[in-house]
C-alpha cells in the first residue's frame, strides 16, 4: 500500500484560498481501479468527506462545499490536491487525503494520509 | 441523509477484556459499512470493510457484524495497542461517506 503525505501552509487568512498537497508513493494515482479523495475533521467535530475523484478525471463534492472547493490531480508528480476558495474560521480543520478501493459495494477508504493541520486567521 | 450514531462515546476496558462497540444508522444501509481505527499523530486505518471483512494485516480479535441499521464492531481480548478512537462509516449513498461521531476506548 502506499504512504500518503498531506502537505500545506498551516495557517490561512479569511477569505484567501487554501491550496493543500497530497504526494503518493506509488503511481497508483494513475491506476484505473481507484478513486481519491479528501476529509476533514474541525476541531471537536466529526470527519466530513469533502470530495473525490476518479482516474478520469470525474470529480464528485459534497454539496455543503461544492461551490468553494476543486480536487485535481498531477499524475505525473503521483500527487492529489485541494483548493478551498474565500475560506472562513469554519474551514479550521485537520485535512486527510485518502485513496478508496473497489468494493462489491462501491469502493471504500484503504489508504489514510495522516492529516495536516489547517487554521484559518481573522 | 443517513446519520450514523456510536455508542458508547467512550468504552473504558481493561486488557484482555471484550469490547462491543455499536453504530446505528438511522436508515438501512445494507452491507455499505466500514470501520477505522485512529491513534493520536498517525493515520487512521482500515479494520473492517463492506461490514464484516477483515483488511489486510488485521488481528483476527477484530471482528464486525451487522445488517439493516446496527452494526457491531468487537473486539476479542483487548490488547494495550487498541486503546483508541473507532469511526464508523458508510457509503450507501456513494460518492458521498459519512461517518459516525466515534468511540473512545481507554483503559479503565
Amino acid at each position: 500500500q502506499p504512504q500518503l503525505q498531506e502537505s500545506g501552509p498551516g495557517l490561512v487568512k479569511a477569505s484567501e484560498t487554501l491550496s493543500l498537497s497530497c504526494s503518493v508513493s506509488d503511481d497508483s494515482i494513475r491506476s484505473s481501479s481507484y478513486y481519491w479523495g479528501w476529509l476533514r475533521q474541525p476541531p471537536g467535530r466529526g470527519l466530513e468527506w469533502i470530495g473525490s475523484m476518479s482516474y478520469k478525471g470525474n470529480t464528485y463534492y459534497n454539496l455543503s462545499l461544492k461551490s468553494r472547493v476543486t480536487v485535481f490531480s498531477d499524475t505525473s508528480k503521483n500527487r492529489l490536491s485541494l483548493e478551498v476558495t474565500s475560506v472562513t474560521a469554519a474551514d479550521t480543520a485537520v485535512y486527510f487525503c485518502v485513496r478508496f478501493y473497489p468494493s462489491r459495494f462501491y469502493y471504500y477508504i484503504d489508504v489514510w494520509g495522516k492529516g495536516t493541520t489547517v487554521t484559518v486567521s481573522s | 441523509e443517513i446519520v450514523l450514531t456510536q455508542s458508547p462515546g467512550t468504552l473504558s476496558l481493561s486488557p484482555g477484556e471484550r469490547a462491543t462497540l455499536s453504530c446505528r444508522a438511522s436508515h438501512t444501509i445494507t452491507n455499505y459499512l466500514d470501520w477505522f481505527q485512529h491513534k493520536p499523530g498517525q493515520a487512521p486505518r482500515l479494520l473492517i470493510y463492506d461490514t464484516s471483512n477483515r483488511a489486510t494485516g488485521v488481528p483476527v480479535r477484530f471482528s464486525a457484524t451487522g445488517s439493516g441499521t446496527d452494526f457491531t464492531l468487537t473486539i476479542s481480548n483487548v490488547e494495550p495497542e487498541d486503546f483508541a478512537l473507532y469511526y464508523c462509516q458508510h457509503r450507501t449513498n456513494w460518492p458521498l461517506i459519512t461517518f459516525g461521531q466515534g468511540t473512545r476506548l481507554e483503559i479503565k
